[in-house]
């Protein structure tokens, strides 16, 4: 089974910081990679698909990149509303892993 | 609207039984894999289960594997998770999503909010 690492598990940040978040797969994934924002008592969202293709409505501060088993997704000026937890995910094999998940709180 | 709404949560005992349900309307049901994430109190996400559009392709975690049945009912926008002999480390908040895909790699767009199962004596 593929293993997805994330680090940091958490940061403290400022608004208009720039976040960079970074995932790790334990084998290739290719660029079979996603990432979602989840916010306390509520369902994830997703954020990113095929590693750096940004879902429709997502804020352009957001964007990722990466490919094989090294991946980073980048907030680049933090906004109040960032504030959250977010999981990459691959999906090239069968069973499909998360992260451990990073969360992101205000400094 | 775009609607997922997980059902059948609740608490029931240590090798007890529930069976969830997630309805789904404002979007296309019969023709997307489909499943089941969970995530335990305070924990991160978990994949338990995928089905493909026909019920044809099945896959589970191995947490899983032998205790949980996912099924469908396509003509009732519907998807299911059948858990038998629960244990206290299946207390979780259970999502259902659609899996969509870009030149097949998948993602999942759409997720429901969520319904809590507690295990416990």
């Amino acid at each position: 089974d593929i293993q997805m690492m994330q680090s940091p598990s958490s940061l403290s940040a400022s608004v208009g910081d720039r976040v960079t978040i970074t995932c790790r797969a334990s084998q290739t994934i290719s660029g079979y990679l996603n990432w979602y924002q989840q916010k306390p008592g509520k369902a994830p969202k997703l954020l990113i698909y095929v590693a750096s293709r940004l879902q429709s409505g997502v804020p352009s501060r957001f964007s990722a990149s990466g490919s094989g088993t090294d991946f980073t997704l980048t907030i680049s000026s933090l906004q109040p509303e960032d504030f959250a937890t977010y999981y990459c995910q691959q999906s090239y094999s069968i069973p499909r892993a998360f992260g451990q998940g990073t969360k992101v709180e205000i400094k | 609207e775009v609607q997922l709404v997980e059902s059948g949560g609740g608490l029931v005992k240590p090798g007890g039984s529930l069976r969830l349900s997630c309805a789904v309307s404002g979007l296309t049901f019969s023709g997307y894999s489909m499943n089941w994430v969970r995530q335990a109190p305070g924990k991160g996400l978990e994949w338990v289960s995928s089905i493909s559009s026909s019920s044809s392709y099945i896959y589970y975690a191995d947490s899983v594997k032998g205790r949980f049945t996912i099924s469908r009912d396509n003509a009732k926008s519907s998807l299911y998770l059948q858990m038998n002999s629960l244990r206290v480390d299946d207390t979780a908040v259970y999502y259902c999503t659609r899996s969509d895909d870009y030149y097949g790699a998948e993602f999942f767009q759409y997720w429901g909010q969520g319904t809590l199962v507690t295990v416990s004596s």
